[in-house]
């Protein structure tokens, strides 16, 4: 089974913080994706990348980059943490996206920023 | 914009009793087709999904969903639900156009079932 691993599930930061969250997957997939998730509002789409140094925005890009070096490391960056994002991000991978497959999720960080 | 939309937020059951959660979308070109679960406390996980074929899909648990394009839906269904199915559901469309590929999610349906 394909594993996609989110290094923190628990994450705490102060406003003005820059944080990083990795997720890494094990199945050589080329297409990873960072969602955010809140009640009532479900996944939303951050950012996603087709190719290692391949960005694109998702539908809620503003106060996120993201980073790609490698084809199995996806990096979520926060460069300057406010409390509007507080949240459960949830990273994903799939072979292609183009073709009838899923998503494979991580088990989800949750943020807090306080 | 393509849009999903699931009616029901949230539902209460009693165990054995029927289940069918609403899903329906914007588009109407071709689709691909997802529900995910989310067990509490767990990631999410693909329920079934449909590509193509038979529009009545049979998922993991005893879950199914039917394809209606008539109606641009996708509904979730269980004739017997179990304590255990108490997990929030997320219908997903993935609008095949140009080269866009990524799935849309719905908001979820947080479903409890009383044992």
């Amino acid at each position: 089974d394909v594993k996609v691993t989110q290094s923190s599930r628990y994450l705490v930061k102060r406003t003005g913080e820059k944080v990083f969250l990795e997720c890494v997957q094990d199945m050589d997939h080329e297409n990873m994706f960072w969602y955010r998730q809140d009640p009532g509002l479900g996944l939303r789409l951050i950012y996603f990348s087709y190719d290692v140094k391949m960005k694109e925005k998702g539908d809620i890009p503003e106060g996120y980059s993201v980073s790609r070096e490698k084809k199995e490391r996806f990096s979520l960056i926060l460069e300057s943490a406010s409390t509007n994002q507080t949240s459960m991000y949830l990273c994903a991978s799939s072979l292609n996206p183009g073709t009838g497959y899923g998503y494979t999720f991580g088990s989800g960080t949750r943020l807090t920023v306080v | 914009a393509q849009s999903v939309s699931q009616h029901n937020h949230h539902v209460i059951l009693s165990e054995a009793a029927s289940l069918e959660l609403g899903c329906n979308y914007s588009y109407g070109g071709t689709v691909n087709l997802f529900w995910y679960v989310q067990y509490p406390g767990q990631h999410l996980q693909l329920l079934l999904k449909y590509f193509s074929g038979d529009p009545l899909v049979k998922g993991i648990k005893g879950f199914e969903a039917e394809f209606i394009k008539s109606k641009f839906s996708f509904n979730l269904r269980k004739p017997s639900v179990q304590w255990s199915d108490t997990a929030e559901y997320f219908c997903a469309v993935k609008f095949r156009s140009g080269g866009s590929y990524i799935p849309t999610f719905g908001r979820g349906t947080s479903l409890i079932v009383h044992p």
